[in-house]
C-alpha cells in the first residue's frame, strides 16, 4: 500500500536554527497537510496545500513557517527560527480531495527537538 | 470553537469490549475519522462516518449520529496489540481535521 514518507524521523536543532522537514505524500494524492503533536497533547493542525499554494492555515503558522512543493514529490515544511515551544512530532498527511470517503494518510512524522 | 470531547483513559480486558465516545459541535460537520495511534507513533486510520448509523470494519465499528453531535467507536474481541491511544477526529467545512485530545485504552490479560 502507497505509504507518505518523511525525513529525517528524528532533528535535533539549537534554538534559533532554521529546519526544514521533508515528505513525500502518496503520488496521486492531491491536497497536503502538516500536523504537529506536542508530546502528551493531542494533534494539532498547521496547514493545508493544494494546487500549490496554501488553502488554510492556523493560528500556530506564523510567519516563522512556511511550505513549499519544490518538485513534483516533495512538501516540505520550514521553520525559519526555532523556539523551545517548536518541539514536537511534526506530521504530513495526503488525501485525494475529490473522494472525501479517504482518509488523511499520515506519515510516520519527524520528532523534532530544540535544544 | 469547534471543541471535540473524548475520555481521557479506559481500561479494559482482554477479550472483552469496549466502547469510546466522542461529541462534537454539530455546526459545519462534514464528517469524523477514528485513528488509533501507538505511542511515539503516526495515527492510523480506522475508520470514517460521514451518515448516521453503523461502519463495521472486522472487530472495529463507528456509529455517529449527526443530529447528536455523537460518535462511538467499539471495538471486540480485545486484544493486548489493542492498547494505544484512539483519535477521534472530525472534518468541519474545510479538508483540515479537528482532533480530539485522544482515549488511551490499556488492555490487561
Amino acid at each position: 500500500e502507497p505509504e507518505v514518507t518523511q525525513t529525517p524521523s528524528h532533528q535535533v536543532t539549537q534554538m534559533g536554527q532554521e529546519v526544514i522537514l521533508r515528505c513525500v505524500p502518496i503520488s496521486n494524492h492531491l491536497y497536503f497537510y502538516w500536523y504537529r503533536q506536542i508530546l502528551g497533547q493531542k494533534v494539532e493542525f498547521l496547514v493545508s496545500f493544494y494546487n500549490n499554494e496554501i488553502s488554510e492555515k492556523s493560528e500556530i503558522f506564523d510567519d516563522q513557517f512556511s511550505v513549499e512543493r519544490p518538485d513534483g514529490s516533495n512538501f516540505t515544511l520550514k521553520i525559519r527560527s526555532t523556539k523551545l515551544e517548536d518541539s514536537a512530532m511534526y506530521f504530513c498527511a495526503s488525501d485525494l480531495f475529490r473522494d472525501r470517503n479517504q482518509p488523511q494518510h499520515f506519515g510516520d512524522g519527524t520528532r523534532l527537538s530544540i535544544l | 470553537g469547534q471543541n471535540i470531547d473524548q475520555p481521557t483513559e479506559m481500561t479494559a480486558t482482554e477479550g472483552a469490549i469496549v466502547q469510546i465516545n466522542c461529541t462534537y459541535q454539530t455546526s459545519g460537520f462534514n464528517g469524523l475519522f477514528w485513528y488509533q495511534q501507538h505511542a511515539g507513533e503516526a495515527p492510523t486510520f480506522l475508520s470514517y462516518n460521514v451518515l448516521d448509523g453503523l461502519e463495521e470494519k472486522g472487530r472495529f465499528s463507528s456509529f455517529l449520529s449527526r443530529s447528536k453531535g455523537y460518535s462511538y467507536l467499539l471495538l471486540k474481541e480485545l486484544q493486548m496489540k489493542d492498547s494505544a491511544s484512539y483519535l477521534c477526529a472530525v472534518r468541519f467545512n474545510t479538508d483540515k481535521l479537528i482532533f480530539g485530545t485522544g482515549t488511551r485504552l490499556q488492555v490487561f490479560p
